[in-house]
């Protein structure tokens, strides 16, 4: 079991470039979420989805796209990187709604230059 | 305005004592509390989960207490080793439903000195 999977590890963007950061899970949960970690801020939530072809947004979701086309990936796009963006994602994922534990993945270090 | 505080400053601790961790809410009325351990370029890892309606749980070494009247958390990690030594986040629910809307607390680190 893999758990959470996410690629790449680091990456380095110019200003205005658009990439694809992939998570995938192999636990079948229904339940991800892609988060944002700045020093001093805590994990602010970007978006989630609540099972294949359903997704939402959380808290800070401007400059970001998701989809969830399968129940085990869920990507995070970014559309037009800016150096506001540069920040350690996580991944995670859980079997239900509340109440239950959060899966995370490695993290991407990204930094917009 | 909603708010998780935990202590921004780094808990350092002698080998063998007990460390605690203090988390403090304010405008919240969480249905659960979580606390995760995160080490240096790591996901969080889960620890332990604790409900409204409980004042206490323990797995381990580990003693989470959950008091809605103070709207306080504390950790507590009993004969504590280098090994635990990272970072510990809280998270809460501010609602009684939707993993979506767990909130997570900026963390405390902690250091276990030998």
């Amino acid at each position: 079991n893999a758990g959470v999977t996410q690629t790449p590890k680091f990456q380095v963007l110019k200003t205005g470039q658009s990439m694809t950061l992939q998570c995938a899970q192999d636990m079948n949960h229904e339940y991800m979420s892609w988060y944002r970690q700045d020093p001093g801020m805590g994990l602010r939530l970007i978006h989630y989805s609540v099972g294949a072809g359903i997704t939402d947004q959380g808290e800070v979701p401007n400059g970001y796209n998701v989809s969830r086309s399968t129940t085990e990936d869920f990507p995070l796009r970014l559309l037009s990187a800016a150096p506001s963006q540069t920040s350690v994602y996580f991944c995670a994922s859980s079997t239900s709604q509340g109440y239950t534990e959060a899966f995370f993945g490695q993290g991407t270090r990204l930094t917009v230059v | 305005s909603q708010k998780i505080e935990q202590n921004s400053e780094a808990l350092n601790i002698q080998e063998g004592k007990t460390a605690t961790l203090t988390c403090n809410y304010t405008n919240y009325s969480p249905a659960y509390l979580q606390w995760y351990r995160q080490d240096p370029g790591r996901g969080p890892v889960f620890l332990l989960l604790i409900r409204e309606n409980e004042k206490e749980k323990r797995k381990e070494r580990l003693k989470v207490t959950f008091d809605t009247t103070l709207k306080q958390s504390l950790f507590h990690i009993t004969a504590s080793q280098p090994a635990d030594s990272a970072t510990y986040l809280c998270a809460l629910d501010p609602d009684s439903g939707g993993y979506q809307k767990v909130t997570f607390g900026t963390g405390t680190k902690l250091q276990v000195i030998p």
